[in-house]
This record gives C-alpha cells, sequence and structure tokens, in this order.
C-alpha cells in the first residue's frame, strides 16, 4: 500500500515554463487537495476535490489549474512559473471531506523557480 | 486574514518536560480540530483530532485541551522525548464558504518543537 505518491521530489523552473505535479493515492479516497508550505505560512490550500470530475479552489489558487479525471489522480498544473510560486508542494487525500476524515498526505514537491 | 493562530512559533523543552502548543480560531463554523505532526522532509501526519463537544482527548503522551468558549485549543505533549523534535500544525475544518457540502481544513503556521537531552 504506498499511500499518496508524489512526483517528481524535487524540480527547477525557469519563470515563464508550465510543469505539471503529480499526485496518485492507492486508498480509493474521494477527497484529494493540493497545500503549499512556505516559511512561516504553515500550509495552504490551492484547489481540492471532492470526487472524480469535482474540483473546487481553496485559498490560494491564482496561477494554479487541477482536474480530476479518476479517483486516484489529481495533478496540478502551473501554467506559467513565477518565483513567487517557489515553495513545497503537498498532496493529501482522505476517505471523506467532512469533518473527523484524516488526511493522508505525500511526501512533497520541492519546486523552485528561477 | 488568518482564521487558525498558532503560538509559539517555536519552542525548546527538556527531555522529560511537558510540551505546550496553542491555537485560537474566530469563525465559530470550524466543527473538527486535528493536530499534524511533520519532519523535515517529510509530508505532516495526523497526530490527535478532537471535535467541540469534548472538552478533552488523550492518546498516549498527546493530549489536546479544548475552550469552545473561548475559541481556544491546544495541544500537551507529556513526558516529550527527542523523538518528539518536529513541527507541528494545529487545523480546523469547516464547510467551504464556495462548495455545496465540501469541506477545507485550515491549517495554522506551526511551531518547531525541539527537545533536548
Amino acid at each position: 500500500n504506498a499511500g499518496v505518491t508524489q512526483t517528481p521530489k524535487f524540480q527547477v523552473l525557469k519563470t515563464g515554463q508550465s510543469m505539471t505535479l503529480q499526485c496518485a493515492q492507492d486508498m480509493n479516497h474521494e477527497y484529494m487537495s493540493w497545500y503549499r508550505q512556505d516559511p512561516g505560512m504553515g500550509l495552504r490550500l490551492i484547489h481540492y476535490s471532492v470526487g472524480a470530475g469535482i474540483t473546487d479552489q481553496g485559498e490560494v489558487p491564482n496561477g494554479y489549474n487541477v482536474s480530476r479525471s479518476t479517483t486516484e489522480d489529481f495533478p496540478l498544473r502551473l501554467l506559467s512559473a513565477a518565483p513567487s510560486q517557489t515553495s513545497v508542494y503537498f498532496c493529501a487525500s482522505s476517505y471523506g471531506h467532512g469533518g473527523g476524515y484524516g488526511y493522508t498526505f505525500g511526501s512533497g514537491t520541492r519546486l523552485t523557480v528561477v | 486574514q488568518q482564521q487558525v493562530k498558532q503560538s509559539p512559533q517555536s519552542l525548546i523543552v527538556q527531555k522529560g518536560g511537558i510540551s505546550i502548543i496553542n491555537c485560537a480560531y474566530e469563525n465559530t463554523a470550524f466543527d473538527y480540530f486535528p493536530w499534524y505532526q511533520q519532519f523535515p522532509g517529510k509530508g505532516p501526519a495526523l497526530l490527535i483530532a478532537i471535535r467541540p463537544d469534548v472538552s478533552e482527548k488523550k492518546e498516549g503522551r498527546f493530549t489536546i485541551s479544548f475552550n469552545k468558549s473561548a475559541k481556544q485549543f491546544s495541544l500537551h505533549i507529556m513526558d516529550s522525548q527527542p523523538g518528539d523534535s518536529a513541527t507541528y500544525f494545529c487545523a480546523a475544518s469547516r464547510i467551504s464558504p464556495s462548495g455545496a457540502g465540501s469541506y477545507q481544513l485550515t491549517f495554522g503556521k506551526g511551531t518547531k518543537l525541539s527537545v533536548i537531552p
């Protein structure tokens, strides 16, 4: 049981480039989400999905796109990378999306935009 | 607008001591309050959680105390060990203001705990 798998672990992008951060879970979880973690800022929600075909914006969605075509996968797309998007990105999933469901986090993708 | 305020930012505790991390919230719509533990280079992991109808929850050396009227909750780590050295995040969950029936989990900014021998 792999849990939540994120790839790549590290990435360096040039300003203006695009890329997709991959997230896959094998726990048949309905709910998946993307957070970014910046020093002194905690974890901030970017986008989330409550099931295949359903996504919604979180606290800091600008510059990012998501889609959810399958239960297992929830990729995060950076359309035109900016230095402000330098961060550690975490994908998380849970069985349900109501209160009381613990999140399982991936090990993160460290992104640097130069 | 910071919805969940966490303090202190960092904490140094002697081995065997009690570590206390505090969080406060404003929005009474929050209905679930988990704590996450994060080791360097890893993703956060659920440690313990509480609902607002309970004043205290204990799991091993970890206890959450919850004060609904003051809108505050805290994590107590008894007999702190060097292996507890990590960053701790409090969080609060509520129905998303934009999605029908969907929930959002909002995190505090984290507390870096160092337990020294």
